[in-house]
């Protein structure tokens, strides 16, 4: 298994440009999510899913949209990019079963840096 | 929501030593409580995890400890190694909100020689 798998692996956008951030995982996950990593701080939650085409917003959605259409795949999309979505950006996937918790794995990450 | 404390952000400790890392979070309803070691550059991994029903837990020279009552829960490396020297993050879940993590900030561990 590749597992979690992120693409690009670094960007450099533009102020107004769009770009989307691809993830994808090979475990049959059901739960995905996006975090963001600003310098020196904790992961901060975008947007997650628990199933395909099912998605909701986390703690900072604002400028970035998502979507579900498959278990596998789970596109970040950025529009109108600004100089405060420079962060790096990590994809992640479990699998619930019940009501247990399981393990977040976790992808490379991609590095925005938006001028 | 759930917000996650934690401290110190920087920590130094000579090899062999132990070292402690704090947690503290602010909804008691969080049942889930794992902790991620991130190298430079690198991805979040898991290394030990809590959940709820359970005070302590033990996997080698790592330990977590659960103080539901305070709602605080702690990181305890013993026998420190320099390949220990990373960024570790704290996260609380609540059950059936989609197993989403609230992270702490992060403290930065170095384990000098």
């Amino acid at each position: 298994n590749a597992g979690v798998t992120q693409t690009p692996k670094f960007r450099i956008l533009k102020i107004g440009q769009s770009m989307t951030l691809q993830c994808a995982q090979d475990m049959n996950h059901n739960y995905m999510y996006w975090y963001r990593q600003d310098p020196g701080m904790g992961l901060k939650l975008i947007y997650y899913s628990v199933g395909a085409g099912i998605t909701d917003k986390g703690e900072v959605p604002n400028g970035y949209n998502v979507s579900r259409s498959t278990t596998e795949d789970f596109p970040l999309r950025l529009e109108l990019a600004a100089p405060s979505q420079t962060s790096v950006y990590f994809c992640a996937s479990s699998y619930p079963t019940g009501l247990s918790y399981n393990e977040q794995f976790f992808g490379p990450g991609t590095r925005l840096t938006v001028l | 929501g759930e917000n996650v404390e934690q401290h110190p952000s920087t920590l130094s400790v000579q090899e062999g030593d132990s070292a402690v890392i704090k947690c503290t979070y602010s909804d008691s309803a969080s049942n889930y409580f794992p902790w991620y070691k991130q190298e430079l550059g690198k991805r979040p991994q898991l290394i030990i995890d809590i959940r709820s029903n359970v005070g302590e837990k033990k996997d080698q020279r790592i330990a977590v400890t659960l103080n539901k009552t305070a709602k605080h829960f702690s990181l305890h490396i013993t026998e420190t190694q320099p390949e220990d020297s990373a960024v570790y993050f704290c996260a609380a879940s609540v059950r059936g909100t989609a197993s989403k993590l609230t992270f702490g900030t992060g403290t930065r561990l170095q384990v000098t020689l």
